[in-house]
């Protein structure tokens, strides 16, 4: 199994800060990681699929790049509805397994 | 709308089973994968199971391999997780998703909004 290992776990930053969240895979994925946003007591939300490409509606603050097993999820600049918990996903092979999380709190 | 319900949660003795449903609405089900991701409390997601679009082919979690088994009825719109042999581990939200292009690589693009088992002498 392809493991995912998200980094940092956890991060405080402000309105209007860059953040970077990485993704890290035990095997090569090529191009297939995925990145949700899930806010506590809600279903997950697709924000990029196949490392960059924005899912229809997500502010273009959100970008994704990487390839092979090292990827990153970047915000450009922060804004209040954004504070949430961020997991990568690889879906080159099964099982299609999540990072740990990232969760971005308000500084 | 685009719309996965799950139901059929509940609290369930460890070593019985379970039955989750999941109905679809607002897209052809018969053309997509459709997945099912569990959330233990307090954890973050752990991917269970996924279904082809036919039927034909169906890939497990190691954690739930030869205890669960993911299936679909294409005329009633529906995804299932009969889930057996249950253990307090297997406590979480359930969530059934929807693959976002008709393969398996591109995502899950709609969620429902989960059903909680519990499982729990």
């Amino acid at each position: 199994d392809i493991q995912m290992t998200q980094s940092p776990s956890s991060l405080s930053a402000s309105v209007g800060d860059r953040v970077t969240i990485a993704c890290r895979a035990s095997h090569s994925v090529i191009k297939y990681v995925n990145w949700y946003q899930q806010k506590p007591g809600k279903a997950p939300k697709l924000l990029i699929y196949a490392t960059s490409t924005l899912q229809s509606g997500v502010p273009s603050r959100f970008s994704g790049s990487g390839s092979g097993t090292d990827f990153t999820l970047t915000i450009s600049s922060l804004q209040p509805e954004d504070f949430a918990t961020y997991y990568c996903q690889q879906s080159y092979s099964t099982p299609h397994t999540f990072g740990q999380g990232a969760k971005l709190e308000i500084e | 709308q685009v719309q996965l319900v799950e139901s059929g949660g509940g609290v369930v003795q460890p070593g019985r089973s379970l039955r989750l449903s999941c109905a679809a609405s607002g897209f052809t089900f018969s053309t997509y994968a459709i997945h099912w991701v569990r959330q233990a409390p307090g954890k973050g997601l752990e991917w269970v199971a996924l279904i082809s679009y036919d039927g034909s082919n169906k890939y497990y979690a190691d954690s739930v391999k030869g205890r669960f088994t993911i299936s679909r009825d294409n005329s009633k719109n529906t995804l299932f997780l009969q889930m057996n042999s249950l253990r307090p581990e297997d406590t979480s939200v359930y969530y059934c998703a929807k693959s976002y292009s008709g393969g398996y690589y591109h995502g899950l693009d709609v969620w429902g909004q989960g059903t909680t088992v519990t499982v729990s002498s």
